[in-house]
Order: C-alpha cells, then sequence, then structure tokens
C-alpha cells in the first residue's frame, strides 16, 4: 500500500468556523509534511513532522494548529481563518527522516480549501 | 535560501516527440531531486527519484539526469503520449535544522500540452 488519503476532499467554511483536515498513511512512514498550493503555483511547505514531534514550522499562522496522534496520522486544524486562505492543502509522508538521502516523497490527492 | 527554476514554463507539441524539461537550482547542497507529474486540481504523482550520489535514473518513457555540481536536473520524455498532459514539477530536498527532514522546495512546473 503506497497510499496516502486525505478527507474531506472538498471543504468550504466560513471565517468563524472551525474545522479539521485529516491524513493518513499506512507504509510505516515517520515523517509527515502538510503543504499549501495555491493557484497555479508551486506547493509550499507548511509543516514537518519527525517521528510524531513537529520539527518544522515554516512560521505558518497560528490559525493553522497541526496535530499528530500517532504514527499513521496528521491532522491540520483550522480556525478563523481568511479568504486568502483558500488553496489545495497536501500532505504526504516520507520513510526515513534521517535518512533523506534515499527516500521519495508521497503525496495524497489534497483537499480543496474555500473560506467565504 | 533554495530556489529552484523550471524552463519551459509550458510546453505544447505534438505527440510522438521527444521531450526534454529543465530544471535549476541554486544551492547544490541537496539530499535528493524528486520529479512529480500533477493534472489539474489533483495532487502529486512521483514520477522518478534522483539521489544526490546519482547522475540519473530510468522509468519506462522517462529518463532523469542529475548534474548537482551545476545545479542542473533534465527530464526526458520519450515518444509523447496524449495522456503525459499534465504539469511537471521538480522539487529538491535539503537537511533540515537538527539533521532531520525537510520539506521539498519546489519549482513552479512546467505546463505541457501533447497533441493528438
Amino acid at each position: 500500500d503506497t497510499e496516502v488519503t486525505q478527507t474531506p476532499k472538498h471543504l468550504v467554511m466560513g471565517m468563524t468556523n472551525k474545522k479539521s483536515l485529516k491524513c493518513e498513511q499506512h507504509m510505516g512512514h515517520r515523517a509527515m509534511y502538510w503543504y499549501k498550493q495555491k493557484a497555479k503555483k508551486p506547493p509550499e511547505l507548511m509543516f514537518v513532522y519527525s517521528y510524531e514531534k513537529l520539527s518544522i514550522n515554516e512560521s505558518v499562522p497560528s490559525r493553522f494548529s497541526p496535530e499528530c496522534p500517532n504514527s499513521s496520522l496528521l491532522n491540520l486544524h483550522l480556525h478563523a481563518l481568511q479568504p486568502e486562505d483558500s488553496a489545495l492543502y497536501l500532505c504526504a509522508s516520507s520513510q526515513d527522516p534521517f535518512a533523506s538521502n534515499r527516500y521519495e516523497q508521497f503525496f495524497g490527492p489534497g483537499t480543496r480549501l474555500t473560506v467565504l | 535560501k533554495q530556489e529552484v527554476t523550471q524552463i519551459p514554463a509550458a510546453l505544447s507539441v505534438p505527440e510522438g516527440e521527444n521531450l526534454v524539461l529543465n530544471c535549476s537550482f541554486t544551492d547544490s547542497a541537496i539530499y535528493n531531486l524528486q520529479w512529480f507529474r500533477q493534472d489539474p486540481g489533483k495532487g502529486l504523482t512521483s514520477l522518478l527519484l534522483i539521489q544526490s550520489s546519482q547522475r540519473e535514473q530510468t522509468s519506462g518513457r522517462l529518463n532523469a539526469s542529475l548534474d548537482k555540481s551545476s545545479g542542473r536536473s533534465t527530464l526526458y520524455i520519450a515518444a509523447s503520449q496524449p495522456g503525459d498532459s499534465a504539469t511537471y514539477l521538480c522539487a529538491v530536498r535539503q537537511r533540515g535544522s537538527g539533521g532531520g527532514a525537510d520539506g521539498l522546495t519546489f519549482g513552479k512546473g512546467t505546463h505541457l500540452i501533447i497533441q493528438p
């Protein structure tokens, strides 16, 4: 199984809502990532988790709150978002955070988020 | 800060042609380089991974080369088909702070159209 799954596929939320995005992988990968992709732009890194610990936060606003409850699951909690946060949110995983040379990142299909 | 550039930004050719997509990066201290394909509104599909110690990788009609010292990679697509139409993204991976996992830095992509 080389699949990263993300739910929901689409999400529409108001600026006062609280919602969560979910990502799962069952490949035994110990590094997980959140990326944000705006229309016609490349993905940009938001967060990196290594062995369920947050290792990189790319200066992301606190209205985005990541969580890694176990090695297979990654959440992104959303609160008080702005319309400019509308984007495709991509989750990825790779096998070993400390053997980065050998292992590719596998991406999920993304969650298309619209903030009204 | 690493910068990744892809040339050309867009390419439209009749099917059957052999194609070359170019990627350059400013910091040669990379762990590896990955080529992805992205269909409109979808996630990323990994095509090839080249480790920093390797010169090239092949998968079917795809061949990717890496010249780390000059900061360049090339993706060669042989005998192109309409199904190859997509955006092709090049991404590099570097050491994160603390020696652990780092995210990918992407180029802006090459939008490829193969005409039937």
